[in-house]
């Protein structure tokens, strides 16, 4: 089936620092899946971060980076300088069509002034 | 902006009970979904529904059950709760059912089945 494989747990960096999320898929169906990362701030719900639908392409939102890469099924999420307001949770996802939807485990970010 | 509203934020019932889920979304798109996130965090899609109309049904116990009155509610009916049930359901809405839709989730409703 298809599935998204990300870095677990915590992750801890320094505020000004760069940071990255790997975040790798394995897809049985057909085709190419669209790929997402969403955030969870504290006492928030889920919202789309930003979403690449196009192999070969860089998505970006709020500093934040993400480029689809088919060959290495990879769509890891980099920042050049975090802010403590980025601490959250990241969740990287695929989907295809309409009925398929997974996401990752989810990579609790928490960054130090 | 909070738009996709859920009720109740958490639930503690026991085994055998039935418990109902609200969702509500004031977005004006036609396609809602429920999924279960359970303690590993894995995010699946359990219903998806078009415009009232059921069109995504994975495979879920039947004890679950979905209620739509109107393209804005999708409501979860789950008949007589297991402790497995335990985890943190999430209603979504996308303006249609195309793939390259974004899906705007809710806060989530957590249930604990003891």
């Amino acid at each position: 089936g298809d599935s998204v494989t990300q870095t677990e747990g915590q992750v801890t960096v320094s505020e000004s620092k760069s940071l990255i999320i790997n975040c790798t898929y394995s897809a049985t169906s057909i085709g190419y899946p669209n790929l997402f990362w969403y955030v969870r701030y504290p006492g928030e719900g889920l919202q789309l971060l930003l979403k690449v639908i196009t192999a070969g392409q860089k998505g970006s939102s709020r500093g934040f980076e993400a480029t689809y890469n088919k060959e290495a099924t990879s769509f890891h999420l980099q920042k050049a300088s975090v802010q403590e307001s980025d601490s959250a949770v990241y969740y990287c996802a695929l989907r295809f069509g309409y009925q398929n939807f997974y996401f990752g485990k989810g990579t609790s970010l928490t960054v130090i002034p | 902006e909070t738009a996709v509203f859920q009720t109740p934020n958490y639930h503690v019932t026991q085994v055998g009970n039935e418990v109902s889920f609200n969702c509500k979304q004031t977005l004006g798109h036609d396609t809602m979904y429920w999924y279960k996130q359970d303690s590993k965090k894995l995010l699946k899609i359990m219903f998806s529904y078009n415009n009232k109309q059921l069109i995504v049904n994975e495979t879920v116990p039947r004890r679950f059950s979905p209620q739509s009155s109107d393209k804005a509610h999708l409501n979860l009916r789950i008949k007589s709760v297991e402790p497995e049930d335990s985890a943190v359901y999430l209603c979504a809405s996308s303006p249609t059912t195309g793939y390259q839709d974004t899906q705007y989730f809710g806060p989530g409703t957590r249930l604990l089945v003891l």
